[in-house]
């Protein structure tokens, strides 16, 4: 089967730096996806990562450690409308669907 | 625009009653997915399609069904509507089966089942 964690809640404040971890158990794995989510609305696709390290797209980075089963995102100068929940994902197997995590709540506070 | 939409955003139904929710995508895309989401689960697979005539269960695909009779539509019935399927549904698509490019997720269906 197929497990992750991360963390329910995180709090930061405007212009400071977070970084959201998630770990994952996987009896397959291909790589590690990160979406946004906003007040219930759509996932949006923000990361994935299939080789180890760092991986930069303007203020968020993401990385991943395949051999510790590890991976994190980093979101940077952070703003108001970053907070939202933040899941992490993971593909693997011989069918290469998407299982999530439970997601983490980043508020960001002025 | 390319974009990819459910119906109807919300709905009631009675217990026991059968139900659709309608995912239509205009992106072409040859996978799309459905999944639930509840309060400390996060989003939970439901049922699947690589491509037309093509479905598969996922995670937690117990009371519901799904068809892909063209590229566009992946509908998902639930046959005998239960209380415990409350819940926000969303359906999403994508392009390969590597889910490098991400998903594409709709809008979502907040069901509610009384």
């Amino acid at each position: 089967g197929q497990s992750l964690e991360q963390p329910s809640e995180v709090t930061a404040v405007e212009g400071a730096i977070v970084q959201i971890n998630c770990t994952y158990q996987t009896s397959g794995f291909y790589g590690l996806s990160w979406y946004q989510q906003h007040d219930g609305g759509a996932p949006t696709f923000l990361s994935y990562n299939a080789l180890d390290g760092l991986e930069e797209t303007g203020r968020f980075s993401s990385f991943l450690s395949r051999s510790d089963s590890y991976g994190y995102l980093l979101l940077q100068e952070l703003q108001m409308k970053d907070s939202a929940s933040y899941f992490c994902a993971v593909d693997g197997g011989a069918t290469n669907k998407l299982i999530f995590g439970t997601g983490t709540l980043l508020a960001v506070q002025p | 625009d390319a974009e990819i939409t459910q119906s109807p955003r919300h709905k009631i139904t009675e217990t026991g009653r059968q139900v659709t929710l309608a995912c239509h995508q205009t992106w072409n895309h040859n996978n799309m997915f459905w999944y639930r989401q509840d309060l400390g689960h996060g989003l939970r697979l439901i049922h699947y399609s690589y491509g037309v005539h093509d479905t598969n269960k996922g995670e937690v695909s117990d009371g519901y069904s799904v068809s892909r009779s063209n590229t566009e539509d992946l509908p998902l019935t639930l046959e005998s509507a239960a209380s415990s399927q409350t819940s926000v549904y969303f359906c999403a698509s994508s392009d390969l089966k590597v889910p490098a490019d991400g998903y594409t997720f709709g809008s979502g269906t907040r069901l509610t089942v009384v």
